[in-house]
Order: C-alpha cells, then structure tokens, then sequence
C-alpha cells in the first residue's frame, strides 16, 4: 500500500533561518511520482515540483531545493533564507503509475510559519 | 491563461439536501480530478475524469458522482449529505493522464448543516 509520512506538523522558523521540510513515502510500484505543493491561507494547492521514480537528481529552484533518496524513501524539501511570505501548509504527494498517475496521495502536511 | 476555476466558492446545506459543485479546468487540460479536504482524514482523491469517463476512483460511497463534459469542464454531486460531508473540495486538473503535473482551483467550502 501506498503511504506518505510527514512527521513535521508545524514548524516555526525566524526570517532568513533556513528550513528543511521532511517526506517519507512507501510504495511497492516501481513507477512512481514524487510532488510537494504549498497551500497558502486561501486554499489553493500550489504545484512546487514534480519527480519520477527514476530521476534521483536533487533540485533548486531559487530559495528552494528538493532531495530525493531512493535508498531511504525520502523526498525532502528546503527552504533557505526563508521570507514571511512561505508561511503555508506545505504537503508532499505520490502517485502511482499502477494506481493511476493522477491519484495523489497525500501527507498530512506540515505548517510552516516564519517569524519576521 | 485562467486557472482552475471553481464555483461556487462558499455552499451550506442542511443534511439530506443534495449538492452539486463546478469545475472548470485549464483551457487544454483534458483530466480532472477532485480531492477532498477535511481536518480529520486530510487530502482524498475522490475520482479522476478524462474524456468524459471516469477513469480512477477513491475510497468514497456511492452518494459521491461526478461527471465530464465535452468541454472538459466537470461537476462533482453529493446526494443525501451528512454532516461528515463538511469539507473543502478541490478540483485540479492536468493536461492528460500522462503528464500528471495536476493544478488546482481555490475549492468549493461547504458546510453541511
């Protein structure tokens, strides 16, 4: 069965402190997909970014980079020099290509907050 | 090039009543999906369509429907609503089944009274 874990409930950083946002995930397919979006107060999901199963290379995007480790099951996701304006619910996402690549499972996210 | 757009943004019901909510997807975007968002269970997928089938569905009763148009464009019904039913829904939609990169509307709230 598939299943994502984010242990990290809610995180509060200062401004400009660097934050890593944990992901582990489990799933039997071979095929798979990899995301995290951030939900801010209004609601809306926001795509970040999206990995296949078979591109291990790590990321960065800005202020943003993502590390995935096949070896540990872990996706995970750093903010550096963080900003008042990431303060949102950030969830990880698998899908798979067995259970259908637009079934989103989804963590139970994390909510960062940063202080100013 | 608009995003997802779904109406309406704000419904209360009583229980027992029946709801329809709206859906509509990027201009292109063929797959639509919609997701269910409570406190208590998180983020559900509730079923996905594409060209107008229903092409994947989650663990939800019966009293759950959807349906695509040929537009793309996609309602999602719940008849005979609980009080459980309370939650924000979500709709996303994707260019196709293969490139799964989903975008998502702001969500319809409702509350189920």
């Amino acid at each position: 069965a598939q299943k994502v874990t984010q242990a990290q409930t809610e995180i509060s950083v200062v401004e400009k402190e660097d934050v890593t946002l944990d992901c582990v995930y489990e799933t039997r397919d071979t095929t798979y997909y990899l995301f995290w979006y951030k939900q801010p107060p209004s609601g809306e999901l926001v795509f970040l970014i999206r990995r296949n199963s078979f591109d291990e290379q790590n990321e960065i995007s800005g202020r943003y980079s993502w590390n995935f480790q096949k070896s540990t099951s872990s996706f995970n996701f750093t903010i550096t020099a963080s900003q008042v304006v990431d303060s949102a619910v950030y969830f990880c996402a698998l899908s798979e290509a067995k259970s259908g690549a637009n079934n989103l499972f989804f963590g139970t996210g994390t909510r960062l907050t940063v202080i100013p | 090039k608009a995003g997802v757009t779904q109406t309406p943004r704000y419904l209360i019901k009583t229980r027992g009543q029946q709801v329809t909510l709206s859906c509509s997807p990027i201009s292109g975007h063929r797959s639509v999906s919609w997701y269910q968002q409570t406190p208590g269970q998180g983020l559900q997928f509730l079923f996905e369509y594409f060209s107008e089938t229903q092409r994947n569905k989650g663990n939800f009763p019966g009293r759950f429907s959807g349906r695509q148009f040929s537009n793309s464009r996609s309602e999602m019904n719940v008849s005979t609503l609980e009080l459980g039913d309370s939650a924000l829904y979500l709709c996303a939609s994707s260019l196709d089944r293969a490139k799964n990169i989903q975008y998502f509307g702001a969500g319809t709230r409702l509350s189920v009274l």
